[in-house]
């Protein structure tokens, strides 16, 4: 069965901290892993990963895909309120995309 | 460009009744697709499409009905509802998906009671 797993379900942080979110796959014919972002409202696209070992950034995220040990791990430096949402990983295999359960990410001011 | 349009934003129904939630896109994206997303479970993939008049099941079809007429419509048919369709309901596309799907826009949801 394809599948995607995150660790931790939640998470509260103080602002200023660093967090890493973390992101395993199972699925046959992987193509792509992806994050996403989610408020109170439709999921935003943050990266996607295709080789692994090549960190993506954008700001204070970042992203790292390791294929040998099929895991993704997401990076935030200096945590702001904002930073606060639902994290998802997704990875993509032939034409779909199988999403995890997302990380609840709280940042306390 | 509107980019993902969905329609209603809001919808109750009784158990059995049927109704369509409606999806566009603007984009000429080639790829559509319909997720439901439940608390603590993410988003997971219930139909999607690779063109018009192609379409195909995802994780959680039954109970589901989809067409592809058009590239920019895709909209998703409730059959007979029931409760365990009570859900938030996200349309997206994606502009390409022979050599990968990339990012997926998604529209601002559907969310849909039945009692």
């Amino acid at each position: 069965e394809d599948k995607v797993v995150q660790s931790p379900l939640s998470l509260v942080v103080h602002e200023g901290d660093t967090v890493t979110l973390n992101c395993s796959y199972e699925v046959t014919n992987f193509r792509s892993l992806l994050w996403y972002k989610q408020e109170k409202k439709a999921p935003t696209f943050l990266f996607m990963l295709t080789s692994s070992g090549i960190e993506k950034k954008s700001g204070r995220l970042s992203s790292i895909l390791d294929k040998k040990e099929l895991s993704s791990i997401l990076n935030i430096t200096a945590t702001q309120t904002g930073d606060s949402a639902i994290y998802l990983c997704a990875a993509e295999y032939g034409n779909k995309l199988v999403f995890g359960a997302g990380t609840i990410l709280r940042v306390k001011s | 460009n509107a980019g993902v349009t969905q329609t209603p934003k809001f919808q109750v129904l009784k158990t059995g009744q049927s109704m369509t939630l409606q999806c566009a896109q603007d984009m000429n994206h080639e790829y559509m697709s319909w997720y439901r997303q439940d608390p603590g479970m993410g988003l997971r993939l219930i139909h999607y499409s690779v063109g018009a008049g192609i379409t195909d099941q995802g994780e959680v079809p039954n109970g589901y009905n989809v067409s592809r007429s058009t590239t920019e419509d895709f909209p998703l048919r409730l059959l007979s509802a029931a409760p365990s369709q009570t859900s938030v309901y996200f349309c997206a596309s994606s502009p390409d998906w022979t050599s990968g799907l990339g990012e997926q826009y998604f529209g601002p949801g559907t969310r849909l009671t039945v009692t």
